[in-house]
């Protein structure tokens, strides 16, 4: 069974920075792409960012690109988030997910960003 | 990179077809075929109901399909049941190697 399981996220304010994990079993990690996604109740869902299990190769939303980096331990098959200069308009809850065909999604862990 | 365009709400009885249709560029759907349709209820995470433009999953519907024409694709219920009011979001890879949302449609079964 897929499972995808997020932590880390928390209360924190403008400008500060969050790690979040995304702990990954039941399939072959390396021949996956493992995405994030947030969701809001007023923007929906929002692409963050991806990363290839086996080599690394990643890429980012514009809105996000400079500020969050997204990186993977193969040997624990956990995806990461390091999210920097936190703006209010990347609250939501952020989801990892794993590629198409079938998009397994995680329930998601709360970040706010507020002072 | 911009989300892809969806209507924001429809509608329609028991019983009827509905399309919700996504609109993109000639960057993103008009330049591969993968996109997916998620279903997502209040309080759930996503559901994927299509995936690349017109596979259903194993144990979804068939009153589920997709399609596509140049940079618009679109997803159809045929035979709308009451467990189908929820909002529906398209996904398309772009050429840049990026992926992008649509907006959402909100589904009401009147």
């Amino acid at each position: 069974e897929v499972q995808m399981v997020e932590s880390g996220g928390r209360l924190v304010q403008p400008g500060g920075s969050l790690r979040l994990s995304c702990a990954t079993s039941g399939f072959t990690f390396g021949v996956y792409w493992i995405h994030w996604v947030r969701q809001t109740p007023q923007t929906g869902l929002v692409w963050v960012s991806r990363i290839k299990g086996d080599d690394g190769t990643t890429h980012y939303a514009d809105s996000v690109k400079g500020r969050f980096t997204i990186s993977r331990d193969t040997a624990k098959n956990t995806v990461y988030l390091q999210m920097n200069s936190l703006r209010a308009e990347d609250t939501g809850v952020y989801h990892c997910v794993r590629d198409r065909p079938l998009w397994e999604w995680g329930p998601g862990t709360p970040v706010t960003v507020s002072s | 990179q911009s989300a892809l365009t969806q209507s924001a709400s429809v509608s329609g009885s028991p019983g009827q077809s509905i399309t919700i249709s996504c609109t993109g560029t000639s960057s993103d759907i008009g330049a591969n075929n993968y996109v997916s349709w998620f279903q997502k209820h209040p309080g759930k995470v996503p559901q994927v109901v299509i995936s690349d433009v017109s596979n259903r999953p194993s144990g979804v519907s068939n009153r589920f399909s997709g399609s596509k024409s140049g940079n618009t694709a679109s997803l159809t219920i045929s035979g709308l049941q009451a467990e189908d009011e929820a909002d529906y979001y398209c996904i398309s890879f772009s050429s840049s190697g990026t992926w992008a949302f649509g907006g959402g449609t909100q589904l009401s079964v009147l």
